[in-house]
């Protein structure tokens, strides 16, 4: 069982509203990713982190944000929610080594209407 | 995919058949991993393959990779229904930043 977890599990919410996606995980490991998964299943890299203050823009590109003020956190923010946001959203983490496998959270599924 | 296509996209086979799986990727790599991920989870890491390697094997899986071709194949031995799921390949990248391939959705009919 990974100790990685995302709150909330599913989500809701009216379009212009601010969310934030929690990603918590208890393994110390450094690289921390989110993936934004689309209906034809594709996971599509968003944003990564090295460590504390570090944050990189991924493959996709999104209008979210996250920060990385402490090892074990990376939330993700959508200052002004829209319809086309909806998707699930796939916290992971690992080591930062090259031959290191990669765990996950059990995903958020946000529906904007 | 930026980085990885697999076939094929959905495969239903029988209980007690052998179920195969195919990546194919673009660029050159440090290893390939296979994640299995259940209906609306997140995903659970399978088995890695080093580039250096050719083959490995875990329990019911048997992953193949040639790097000559930029292809890899997972084979599931003996399926049970409990297999059902989508099943997807992983590059890591120089950046040591993980790439996922579009996804094989494997159907194991009781």
């Amino acid at each position: 069982e990974a100790d990685i977890y995302q709150t909330p599990r599913y989500l809701v919410i009216g379009t212009g509203k601010k969310i934030t996606l929690e990603c918590s995980q208890t393994m110390g490991h450094d690289k921390m990713y989110w993936y934004q998964q689309d209906p034809g299943m594709e996971l599509h890299l968003i944003h990564y982190s090295y460590g504390v203050n570090s944050t990189e823009k991924g493959d996709l590109s999104s209008e979210s944000t996250v920060s990385r003020i402490r090892t074990e956190h990376f939330p993700l923010t959508l200052e002004s929610a829209r319809p086309s946001h909806t998707s699930q959203y796939l916290c992971a983490s690992t080591d930062g080594g090259k031959d290191t496998e990669a765990f996950f959270g059990q995903g958020t599924r946000l529906t904007v209407v | 995919s930026q980085q990885g296509e697999e076939d094929p996209q959905a495969l239903s086979i029988q209980e007690g058949e052998n179920a195969t799986m195919n990546c194919s990727y673009k660029t050159s790599i440090n290893n390939l991993q296979w994640y299995r991920q259940n209906s609306g989870r997140g995903l659970v890491h399978l088995i890695l393959i080093r580039s250096n390697e050719r083959e490995k094997h875990s329990g019911r899986l048997r992953v193949t990779l040639d790097t000559s071709k930029k292809s890899s194949s997972l084979l599931i031995t003996a399926s049970r229904a409990a297999d059902t799921a989508s099943y997807f390949c992983a590059t890591i990248t120089g950046a040591n930043n993980l790439f996922f391939g579009t996804g094989t959705r494997l159907t194991v009919i009781p």
